[in-house]
């Protein structure tokens, strides 16, 4: 089975902080994404990523960045996290169509 | 960005009842999905369908992929405790190697 590891369950940060969110896959899936989870709002995409150095913005792309220097690692990036950034933060791989995704654990994030 | 319209936002019932859920969307897709939550993980794959009209069963989960290519329904029949989550459909799209998935507000069971 495809594993979709992110690297922390649980995250507590200050205001102005800068985040790493990682996550890693183990199938050499092309295609990797992160979303961040919000009660009453579903899975909204924040960035992704179909290959190595290559990103994408998704809906929600402001205050983050991204970063993915090899295909199993694909890095979140909060560049000054503030408390609206507290969040289900979730990571998804999928090789392609018609598979639909493989999502990690998600990591939750609190900035105090 | 888009999301998709899924009803009901939650629900409260017996153990033994049906559930039955669905999700709209204005824009047509090429394959529905969904999946399930459990609390404090990542979103599990219940059912792929790929074809209009298309119903398949993954035990006591039945799910199709509605005709307009608009809309997609979930049924979980005779459920149990270990149902309790929260179920999201998801879209993808047309575009010939758009990967995304747009996914609906959740239905928490």
């Amino acid at each position: 089975d495809v594993k979709v590891t992110q690297s922390s369950r649980y995250l507590v940060k200050r205001t102005g902080e800068k985040v790493f969110l990682e996550c890693v896959q183990d199938m050499d899936h092309e295609n990797m994404f992160w979303y961040r989870q919000d009660p009453g709002l579903g899975l909204r995409l924040i960035y992704f990523s179909y290959d190595v150095k290559m990103k994408e913005k998704g809906d929600i792309p402001e205050g983050y960045s991204v970063s993915r220097e090899k295909k199993e690692r694909f890095s979140l990036i909060l560049e000054s996290a503030s408390t609206n950034q507290t969040s289900m933060y979730l990571c998804a791989s999928t090789l392609d169509r018609p598979y639909g995704y493989t999502f990690g654990s998600g990591t939750r994030l609190t900035v105090v | 960005g888009q999301q998709l319209n899924q009803s009901p936002q939650s629900m409260f019932i017996q153990e033994g009842e049906d559930v039955s859920m669905n999700c709209t969307s204005s824009s047509i897709f090429n394959t529905w999905l969904w999946y399930k939550q459990d609390p404090g993980e990542g979103p599990v794959l219940l059912i792929a369908l790929y074809k209009a009209g298309e119903l398949t069963s993954n035990g006591r989960l039945t799910a199709q992929f509605g005709i307009t290519r608009k809309d997609s329904f979930l049924n979980i029949s005779a459920s149990i405790p270990s149902d309790v989550g929260i179920y999201f459909c998801a879209g993808q799209g047309r575009d010939f190697g758009n990967e995304k998935l747009t996914f609906g507000t959740g239905t928490r069971l």
